[in-house]
């Protein structure tokens, strides 16, 4: 089974500054198969990102993922206050894995 | 847009079993797959399984004895019934739409729609 390694663990930015966040494989994964949700507590999780950099329906262009093989970026060009959550990263190999997660929280 | 709506008990005792309910509306349950997923307190999040409106289902090899799953196209909602449950299973419980997609020769799922979640703890 494939382990997603997300990093860091905590991001701490401020509205305005660009957020990278990093999602490892332990082993290459086709491109098609990596996605991205973002998750605040007592809301439903929403998808951000499919198939390593298509915009999920109504995401905003800030958001923009990249990468292939085993190394795989979220980018959030400008944080906006909504913006603050817990983000995942996602493979469907032969079942389904996720990250850990990194947290971006105001600095 | 379709919408997810989790329901059930919030509080189950060790060793019954934990059943959950997601009402879809905005979309019949009759096409695309459904899945359940979980996160634990300090702990990602983890899938558990999905259903088909055919009734036919996946789950997690390490809770494949405990869980089972259903549809119920007559009131378009599907349910999860997860066995023999332990503290290690107190976790806010998510039910969701699988978009699947051929590529290249690889099978891609993600998960483009949620329900809020709901909270189930295990505690006498």
């Amino acid at each position: 089974e494939t382990v997603l390694t997300q990093s860091p663990g905590t991001l701490s930015l401020s509205p305005g500054e660009r957020g990278t966040l990093f999602c490892r494989a332990s082993e290459s994964i086709s491109t098609s198969s990596l996605a991205w949700y973002q998750v605040k507590p007592g809301q439903a999780p929403r998808l951000l990102i499919y198939g390593t950099s298509s915009r999920a329906t109504g995401i905003p262009d800030r958001f923009s993922g990249s990468g292939s093989g085993t190394e795989f970026t979220l980018t959030i060009s400008s944080l906006e206050p909504e913006d603050f959550a817990v983000f995942y990263c996602q493979h469907y190999g032969s079942s389904h894995t996720f990250g850990g997660g990194t947290k971006v929280e105001i600095k | 847009q379709v919408q997810l709506q989790e329901s059930g008990p919030r509080l189950v005792k060790p060793s019954e079993t934990l059943s959950l309910t997601c009402t879809v509306s905005g979309g019949s349950v009759s096409i695309y797959y459904w899945s359940w997923l979980r996160q634990t307190a300090g702990k990602g999040l983890e899938w558990i399984g999905h259903v088909f409106a055919d009734g036919s289902t996946s789950h997690k090899s390490s809770l494949r004895t405990r869980v089972s799953m259903s549809v119920d196209t007559s009131k378009n909602q599907f349910a999860l019934k997860l066995s023999s449950v332990t503290a290690a299973d107190t976790a806010v419980y998510y039910c969701a739409r699988d978009i699947r997609r051929f590529e290249s020769g690889y099978l891609s799922i993600w998960f483009d729609s949620w329900g809020p979640g709901i909270l189930v703890t295990v505690s006498s």
